[in-house]
């Protein structure tokens, strides 16, 4: 049972243009978190996802940084005109379908974002 | 307001010392969840452990141990006879249920644990 995949790995994008992030939940799991983790920084809650729905878009800057969780294949957080600000690891969690009580939730192993 | 603090920023051992990394949270809610993560070199982040607000007993699994103490705010984790393997950046958070249907953690700034040989 794979854990939660992301990728790529690693991003490298020149300032102005466009980065996707892709991250394929565990099997069975319908709910994406992702965090962002600047530099020298512990993570900070980005948007919560659900199959074709956004939950909770509260850490999400206002501009530039969308996700989406379509009905078939991964959860694709985009940030568009990037910035060396940008520069971050991104994380990707997943869990199942009505865990309130949830275990911590999995973490993929994240992308780690360079703006150049 | 929810807050996790953990003040230690690095600390270095020389491998078989005990160490203990400490975590002071902030709630006004009585029904919480605190967590550990590891992070090693290679970025991934690893689950420890979960404790629940209504379970103050402390844990134990083999070199790991967390003491929950309520009266302090406080969730500390010990390793007893630190090895290089546990070099790595550990993150406390926290989970409230103001967080609602959300689920999310708020995350401490992490403290980065060298071990030496």
């Amino acid at each position: 049972n794979a854990g939660v995949m992301q990728n790529p790995r690693h991003l490298v994008r020149r300032r102005g243009q466009e980065a996707r992030l892709r991250c394929s939940p565990m099997k069975g799991h319908s709910h994406v978190y992702w965090y962002r983790q600047l530099p020298e920084e512990g993570l900070k809650f980005m948007v919560y996802l659900q199959k074709e729905n956004i939950i909770d878009e509260s850490g999400m800057p206002k501009e530039r940084f969308s996700a989406e969780f379509p009905k078939e294949g991964p959860s694709i957080l985009r940030i568009q005109q990037v910035v060396r600000g940008d520069s971050a690891a991104y994380f990707c969690a997943s869990s199942p379908p009505g865990s309130s009580d949830n275990y911590g939730y999995t973490f993929g192993s994240g992308t780690r974002l360079t703006v150049v | 307001a929810q807050k996790v603090t953990q003040a230690q920023t690095e600390i270095s051992v020389v491998e078989k010392e005990d160490v203990t990394l400490d975590c002071v949270y902030e709630t006004r809610d009585t029904t919480y969840y605190l967590f550990w993560y590891k992070q090693p070199p290679s970025g991934e982040l690893v689950f420890l452990i979960r404790r629940n607000s209504f379970d103050e007993q402390n844990e134990i699994s083999g070199r790991y141990s967390w003491n929950f103490q309520k009266s302090t705010s406080s969730f500390n984790f010990t390793i007893t006879a630190s090895q290089v393997v546990d070099s790595a950046v550990y993150f406390c958070a926290l989970r409230t249920s103001s967080s609602g249907a959300t689920n999310k953690l708020i995350f401490g700034t992490g403290t980065l644990l060298a071990v030496q040989p």
